[in-house]
């Protein structure tokens, strides 16, 4: 059985930093891109994030390039997502996703909320 | 504003069929296949569909279909349970990124 637990959400002030782990489980996790995808609160999903199985690609939302690190540790079947000057309009769930193929999402974690408030 | 466009709300009767839309544009639909996604009271989201093909566990009353820039969610036989929100989203090759429509609230009446 796939499993995505997520991990790291909390309370950040504006400006601060996150760093938010998925650990995978039940699928041989390098064989498989995953991506990050967020949900501000009374909204809809947003594409954040995406990396190869291999870690050697990646590519990240507009909103979020350049204060965004996606990274995995293959040899721990963990995804992560660094986010650094943290803004009010990142405050979401976020949410880890296993892809099918690359781009497309198979499954889902079950969230972890980032609240960014002074 | 969303990159794919879909209907705010649609609703049905049980038992009814309903088609959800999603339409977008060269860049992204018309070049890259469509998952959809089932979201219950704001929980997890969950896969239903992706192109054509049926996630183990989903029932075969949900299918997908794509015609140019537009694709298509159909429930037939709608049940109580698929009261939900429903989001597609692809990839998009000028913008190398993920995008995601706005989504659609389906209400069983």
């Amino acid at each position: 059985e796939v499993q995505l637990l997520e991990s790291g959400g909390g309370l950040v002030q504006p400006g601060g930093s996150l760093r938010l782990s998925c650990a995978a489980s039940g699928f041989t996790f390098s064989n498989y891109a995953m991506s990050w995808v967020r949900q501000a609160p009374g909204k809809g999903l947003e594409w954040v994030s995406l990396i190869s199985g291999r870690g050697g690609t990646t590519y990240y939302a507009g909103s979020v390039k350049g204060r965004f690190t996606i990274s995995r540790d293959n040899s721990k079947n963990t995804l992560y997502l660094q986010m650094n000057s943290l803004r009010a309009e990142d405050t979401a769930v976020y949410y880890c996703a296993k892809a099918i193929y690359y781009y497309d999402i198979e499954y889902w974690g079950q969230g972890t909320l980032v609240t960014v408030s002074s | 504003q969303s990159a794919l466009t879909q209907e705010a709300s649609v609703s049905g009767t049980v038992g009814q069929k309903v088609t959800l839309s999603c339409t977008g544009n060269s860049n992204n639909i018309g070049s890259y296949d469509v998952g959809w996604y089932q979201q219950i009271s704001h929980g997890a989201p969950k896969t239903v569909m992706f192109g054509n093909s049926l996630p183990s566990g989903i029932p075969d009353r949900f299918s997908g279909s794509k015609s140019g820039t537009t694709a298509s969610l159909t429930i037939s036989g709608l049940q109580p349970e698929d009261e939900a929100d429903y989001y597609c989203s692809t990839w998009d090759y000028s913008l190398s990124e993920g995008v995601f429509g706005g989504g659609t609230k389906l209400t069983v009446l």
